[in-house]
């Protein structure tokens, strides 16, 4: 069964660096999500992402967070300038309409560590 | 705004026994899809079940049915004969139909069948 790939499985960044979070859908799939799951916590929608374009993003989503898909195949999350708080599970996942009869598949996710 | 709520942050049941994971939500929607999501120890979070709003009859995936309860905002997920596969947290989710179509996740319940 096709699944949602993530990379790297655990990311150490110093505070104040760039982090680079890989993500590779499912090869049909048109619709992109990032999430994240700080320890102990719900996971929480970051940003959706469909046709080359932000479709929605939330309020941690700001100015310091940015994707991309730069070829056919990856789907990224650029986090500038990491803060301490930006510790968290981040969860990539990917689906091929957006409702709900085409439920979004979720990569393992990218354990990211700041210090 | 939606809101997911899962009472239950852990619980445990001896295999083969019957349990049941509790869930409310709060929204103002009329159509919508909610979801129970299983992440084990490996991470990736795998769809359990699905269930329409507009469906009356509770969805059921072999030994994982839900209890949908509309008027009462309920969707509680029953696992019959439990294995130790099980063991996992389990996540609660909700999304609108129309409109955005980001997942709105509940805290979890921890969930450890013991042989």
């Amino acid at each position: 069964e096709p699944e949602v790939t993530q990379t790297p499985s655990h990311q150490v960044t110093q505070m104040g660096q760039e982090v680079i979070l890989r993500c590779v859908p499912i090869s049909n799939h048109l619709y992109f999500y990032w999430y994240r799951q700080i320890l102990g916590q719900k996971v929480e929608f970051l940003v959706s992402f469909y046709n080359n374009e932000i479709s929605e993003k939330s309020e941690i989503f700001d100015d310091q967070f940015s994707v991309e898909r730069p070829d056919g195949s990856n789907f990224t999350l650029k986090i500038r300038s990491t803060k301490l708080e930006d510790s968290a599970m981040y969860f990539c996942a990917s689906s091929a309409r957006d409702r709900g009869n085409q439920p979004q598949h979720f990569g393992d996710g990218t354990r990211l560590s700041i210090l | 705004a939606q809101t997911v709520t899962q009472s239950q942050p852990e619980m445990s049941v001896q295999e083969a026994e019957t349990v049941t994971l509790s869930c409310t939500y709060d929204t103002s929607e009329n159509n919508y899809y909610l979801f129970w999501y299983k992440q084990p120890p490996s991470r990736q979070m795998i769809l359990v079940i699905r269930q329409e709003a507009y469906k009356q009859q509770n969805a059921t995936e072999n030994r994982f049915s839900v209890n949908f309860q509309k008027a009462a905002k309920s969707f509680s997920l029953k696992i019959s004969d439990s294995q130790l596969g099980d063991t996992a947290m389990y996540f609660c989710a909700f999304t609108p139909v129309f409109g955005n179509e980001k997942l709105t996740f509940g805290t979890g319940t921890r969930l450890t069948i013991i042989p």
